[in-house]
């Protein structure tokens, strides 16, 4: 069965960096894409950033582009992303989504259940 | 990189039908076929429920239907049930390794 799990949120001061994890598990990780989409507190989902299954192709929202950094290991079946300069409107919970396929413009398939990021002083 | 046209809110008597509409530009909903949709109850993760504009993920009841025409896809959810009541994304490929979503619509099963 497929999952993946995120970790890694908590609450950050702005200006600060934080890491969040996300650890697959039920299929061959390196043969999917990978993305992060955040849901801020009462509002819709944002995609914010997507890697595909070999790193060659990595893309950005333009609210996220220049502080954030997505990566991935295979070896430990896990995607990353590495939050800097963070700003009060980055408060929200940060879902790891499957990819479809082995390229960004496929859908998401599989969820996390999330990780909340707090920025605030 | 703007984020895709949905209606807030619909809403439909249980057996009914209602079509939710998700507009975006040539350059995301009209110019790709990687459109798809989620539906997310209260306090719960997204599911994918319509992917490539009409398919089905295995295990998705075929009460849900998906459609495209120009800029435009659309959701259709049939013979509506009290378990349909949630929050409905669309989301679409944008080009140049991007992904846009909707702003959302809240689905009332009166």
């Amino acid at each position: 069965e497929v999952h993946v799990v995120e970790s890694g949120g908590g609450l950050v001061q702005p200006g600060r960096s934080l890491r969040l994890s996300c650890e697959a598990s039920g299929f061959t990780f390196e043969e999917y894409a990978m993305h992060w989409v955040r849901q801020a507190p009462g509002k819709g989902l944002e995609w914010v950033s997507g890697i595909s299954w070999n790193s060659g192709s990595i893309g950005y929202a333009d609210s996220v582009k220049g502080r954030f950094t997505i990566s991935r290991d295979s070896a430990k079946k896990s995607l990353y992303l590495e939050m800097n300069s963070l700003r009060a409107e980055d408060t929200a919970l940060y879902y790891c989504a499957r990819g479809g396929d082995v390229w960004l413009r496929a859908h998401f398939d599989y969820w996390g259940q999330g990780t909340l990021v707090t920025v605030s002083s | 990189q703007s984020a895709l046209t949905q209606p807030p809110s619909a809403s439909g008597s249980p057996g009914q039908s209602v079509t939710i509409s998700c507009t975006g530009t040539s350059s995301d909903v009209g110019g790709y076929h990687f459109v798809s949709w989620y539906q997310q109850h209260p306090g719960k993760a997204p599911k994918l429920i319509i992917y490539d504009v009409t398919q089905r993920p295995s295990g998705v009841p075929d009460r849900f239907s998906g459609s495209k025409s120009g800029n435009t896809a659309s959701l259709t959810v049939s013979g509506l049930q009290a378990d349909d009541e949630a929050d409905y994304y669309c989301s679409s490929y944008a080009g140049s390794d991007k992904s846009v979503f909707g702003g959302g619509t809240k689905l009332t099963v009166l």
